[in-house]
């Protein structure tokens, strides 16, 4: 199964919004609403930002917002802030051959 | 507060089992959550393992499923990972993890790093 497909990179100025894109198949994200998006600091283990395409866990700032058409999922940052600086994940589950989870390949953020 | 926490050997050989154990406070492992393993080899992205619920149930990732065990120790709050027969390619950085049953990962441990050299 190969991983979701994600920019390797994206680059935005204090303030602005940005988006993160994550392109799976009909056998993921476009058939299940079991998208989930993943922030990693350098060093430091993943934290939850969105489940579920567009929920988001108790304390996560609602400057991040996901959403989700076809076959593609979307992360957008509202506000970039310094502290957004880091690494972005997105997982969506799969069912076949039976079920599991599939990452995107990470997309490093900076932060200009 | 829910903590995960992993240990394990740091240096395994090649062909013989990885063995890690991840122990979890704050949470019941018989509670109604999965709970599972993802790796990070150095300098690159993550990988999902698979998970386990407390009634039996695993998944796992199917390009590692012949390799890979996880076992829910109800009576110590535990769960573990076995991947036999492991090479250079499974060195990574092993994170247990908490499922929420909606297939994402909400509590994570600060991670382990497992060497695979002779």
């Amino acid at each position: 199964q190969s991983a979701l497909t994600q920019p390797a990179s994206v680059s935005g100025s204090p303030g602005q919004p940005i988006t993160i894109s994550c392109t799976g198949t009909s056998s993921d994200v476009g058939t299940y609403d079991l998208v989930s998006w993943y922030q990693q600091h350098p060093g430091k283990a993943p934290k939850l930002l969105i489940y579920e395409v567009t929920k988001r866990p108790s304390g996560v700032s609602n400057r991040f917002s996901g959403s989700k058409s076809g076959n593609t999922a979307s992360l957008t940052i509202f506000g970039l802030q310094a502290e957004d600086e880091a690494d972005y994940y997105c997982c969506s589950h799969a069912g076949t051959p039976t079920p599991h989870l599939i990452f995107g390949g990470g997309t490093k953020l900076t932060v200009l | 507060q829910v903590q995960l926490q992993e240990s394990g050997p740091g240096l395994v050989k090649p062909s013989e089992t990885l063995s890690l154990t991840c122990t979890v406070s704050g949470s019941s492992i018989r509670s109604a959550y999965y709970w599972g393993w993802v790796r990070q080899p150095p300098g690159k992205g993550l990988e999902w393992i698979g998970t386990a619920f407390h009634s039996g149930i695993t998944h796992y990732n199917p390009s590692l499923k012949s390799r890979v065990t996880i076992s829910l120790h109800t009576s110590d709050n535990q769960f573990s990972l076995k991947v036999t027969s492991v090479t250079a390619a499974d060195t990574a950085v092993y994170y247990c993890v908490r499922d929420n049953g909606r297939s994402s990962s909400d509590q994570w441990g600060q991670g382990t790093l497992i060497t695979v050299s002779s």
